[in-house]
């Protein structure tokens, strides 16, 4: 069974630029979480989606946003970036069935930001 | 606000020496707490899980001490190999929520 899958691994913007990163979770899940990994600040909640719907949302400004579509596939987007959005972007895949609250972790992508 | 504390940073242990991380979490709420491991270049990976109804939960090397009224929780390496070395998160969620409230992680380190 494949795993999570994040794409691109890597990426290099600029300031004021904006990103999109995918993730297509494993096959059968429909809940998608996104969550950045710093050094300073560890892993922080983004969001989560269900169906379609944003479930729930961390405490991040609204130049971060995401998607679901209907393969469950998600995307999420971070407009106008600044230095302090260089992390490392972590996608989370679950199901009911593997129990409510396990999550199954992509690789992330790493964005950097000049 | 730091929901959930961790501690210490990072750790040096020996080959099969015990390594003990340690967590607190401030909302009574929790009723879920996983450990996460995560190795260089990958996303972390699920290694045990607790829920507050039991006081502990062992994993083969691996186990999960939980102190409900003391709002702690640790988890215990048994028997420390290199490969365990690895960043562990601690986390915490409540009910049917997805959302997971990670401590800031601590760095193992196990010498041969």
């Amino acid at each position: 069974k494949a795993g999570v899958t994040q794409t691109p691994r890597y990426l290099i913007k600029t300031r004021g630029q904006q990103v999109t990163l995918s993730c297509s979770p494993i096959s059968g899940h429909r809940s998608v979480s996104w969550y950045q990994q710093t050094p300073g600040q560890g892993l922080q909640f983004l969001f989560e989606y269900f169906s379609e719907t944003q479930r729930n949302k961390g405490n991040f400004p609204g130049r971060f946003s995401g998607r679901q579509f209907s393969n469950s596939r998600s995307e999420m987007n971070v407009s106008t970036l600044e230095l302090g959005d260089s992390a490392l972007y972590l996608c989370a895949s679950s199901s009911i069935s593997s129990g409510a609250n396990v999550l199954t972790f992509g690789a992330g992508s790493r964005l950097t930001v000049l | 606000q730091q929901q959930v504390k961790q501690s210490p940073q990072s750790l040096i242990v020996q080959k099969g020496g015990i390594s003990i991380i340690n967590c607190a979490y401030e909302n009574t709420a929790f009723d879920y707490f996983p450990w996460y491991q995560q190795f260089p270049g990958k996303g972390p990976a699920l290694l045990i899980a607790i829920r507050p109804d039991v006081s502990e939960k062992k994993e083969g090397r691996f186990t999960i001490s939980f102190n409900k009224s003391a709002k702690q929780f640790s988890l215990h390496i048994m028997d420390s190999q290199p490969g365990d070395s690895a960043t562990y998160f601690c986390a915490a969620s409540r009910g049917s929520n997805y959302k997971l409230t990670f401590g800031k992680g601590t760095l193992l380190t196990v010498n041969p």
